[in-house]
Formats: structure tokens, C-alpha cells, sequence
């Protein structure tokens, strides 16, 4: 099964910084990754797939890079609504599988 | 709109079983492939088993292979999980989602809690 590893397992930070997450695979996975974001009591929202495509109605401040074994979301300036929790997944191979969590949380 | 309602979740003891169910409205139910994901309170997402549109390929997580078998009609719009041998650790709440492209959930219902206990 292939392991998806996230860093960090949460970040603290105000409104308006960079915030950075990364997720990591046990073997390539070319681009087969998605993004999601869970606020507590909800369910997850896909927010990137394929690594880098935006998905439908997910503002421009988020993105996602990266091939392989290594990848990046990026939200460029968070905004009060982005606290919450990020989850990536694998959509290589079966079984699929997500990294365990960042939990971003307010500064 | 596209919606997805889980019901059947429940308490149960350990060694039993439950039928999950989620029904879906909104889109073209049999050209999509669906999933389960479950979490356990105050714990991450876990993939729990896949389908394909017409239902001909099924995939599971390891921890609930053998145990768990994913359906679906398509005449009636709705996806199911029977779960079987239910074990403490199975506690969570399920959610069934649409898959969009490779694998990716677009569409979530809210879940369906189901905890394992005597």
C-alpha cells in the first residue's frame, strides 16, 4: 500500500500568511493527488486533483504542485475561512489512501 | 443539485452487522464511480471501498476486506455498504461520495455514524 506522510501535522498562522503543506508518497505516484479540506462537524471538500488542477469554485488562493513523491498545497493569503484541516490523497493505485492531517489553526 | 444522503448507521455489537445506505440524486447515478470514506472521532480520513459505474470492479481498504461488500442499483440511485464481523475499531462516521475523474471525491454526503459496542 502506498503511505502518504504530511508535514506538518499542524501550523499556526494569522490572516493574510503563506501557509505551506506538504505531503509526501511511499513510492511515485505521478500526479494522482488530490487536496482536501474539512472544517469541523463537515464533510471534506475537494479542493485540487490531479496535483495542480483547481477544482470548480475553489478560490485562486489555493494551489497545488508537485509530481512523483512530492507534493505542495499553497494557499497564498489565508483568509478567516481557511482554518480548518487538510487532508491529501493518493489516486494512483488501490487501496487509496490519505495522509493523516494538518490542522491549520489561527496565530 | 447534486446530493448524497448515507443512512443506516447505528449502534451495534461487536460480531454484527449493518447495511448502509446512501442515496443519491442530481446527477447521472450509473455513469459515476462511488466511495466510502470513513472517520473515527477525532481521527483522519480513511478510504474504506470503491465502485465503478456499472458496478463491475470493487475495491477495499485492507482493514475491511472480507468483511465488507460495496453495491450498488442503478435503477434506484442508490449505493450501499454491508458491513459484516463488526469490530470496535470500525467506529466512525461513513460518508458515501461521488468520484470525479481518477478517483477523486467531489461530491460528499454528511455520514452516517456507526458505532461498534456492547
Amino acid at each position: 500500500d502506498i503511505q502518504m506522510t504530511q508535514s506538518p501535522s499542524s501550523v499556526s498562522a494569522s490572516v493574510g500568511d503563506r501557509v505551506t503543506i506538504t505531503c509526501r508518497a511511499s513510492q511515485g505516484i505521478s500526479s494522482w493527488l488530490a487536496w482536501y479540506q474539512q472544517k469541523p462537524g463537515q464533510a471534506p471538500k475537494l479542493l485540487i486533483y490531479a496535483a495542480s488542477s483547481l477544482q470548480s469554485g475553489v478560490p485562486s488562493r489555493f494551489s497545488g504542485s508537485g509530481s512523483g513523491t512530492d507534493f505542495t498545497l499553497t494557499i497564498s493569503s489565508l483568509q478567516p475561512e481557511d482554518f480548518a484541516t487538510y487532508y491529501c490523497q493518493q489516486a494512483n493505485s488501490f487501496p487509496l489512501t490519505f495522509g493523516g492531517g494538518t490542522k491549520v489553526e489561527i496565530k | 443539485e447534486v446530493q448524497l444522503l448515507e443512512s443506516g448507521g447505528g449502534l451495534v455489537q461487536p460480531g454484527g452487522s449493518l447495511r448502509l445506505s446512501c442515496a443519491a440524486s442530481g446527477f447521472t447515478f450509473s455513469s459515476y464511480a462511488m466511495t466510502w470514506v470513513r472517520q473515527a472521532p477525532g481521527k483522519g480520513l480513511e478510504w474504506v471501498s470503491g465502485i465503478g459505474g456499472s458496478g463491475s470492479g470493487t475495491y477495499y481498504a485492507d482493514s475491511v476486506k472480507g468483511r465488507f461488500t460495496i453495491s450498488r442499483d442503478n435503477s434506484k440511485n442508490t449505493l450501499h455498504l454491508q458491513m459484516n464481523s463488526l469490530r470496535a475499531e470500525d467506529t466512525a462516521v461513513y460518508y458515501c461520495a461521488k468520484v470525479y475523474s481518477r478517483w477523486y471525491s467531489d461530491y460528499w454526503g454528511q455520514g452516517t455514524l456507526v458505532t461498534v459496542s456492547s
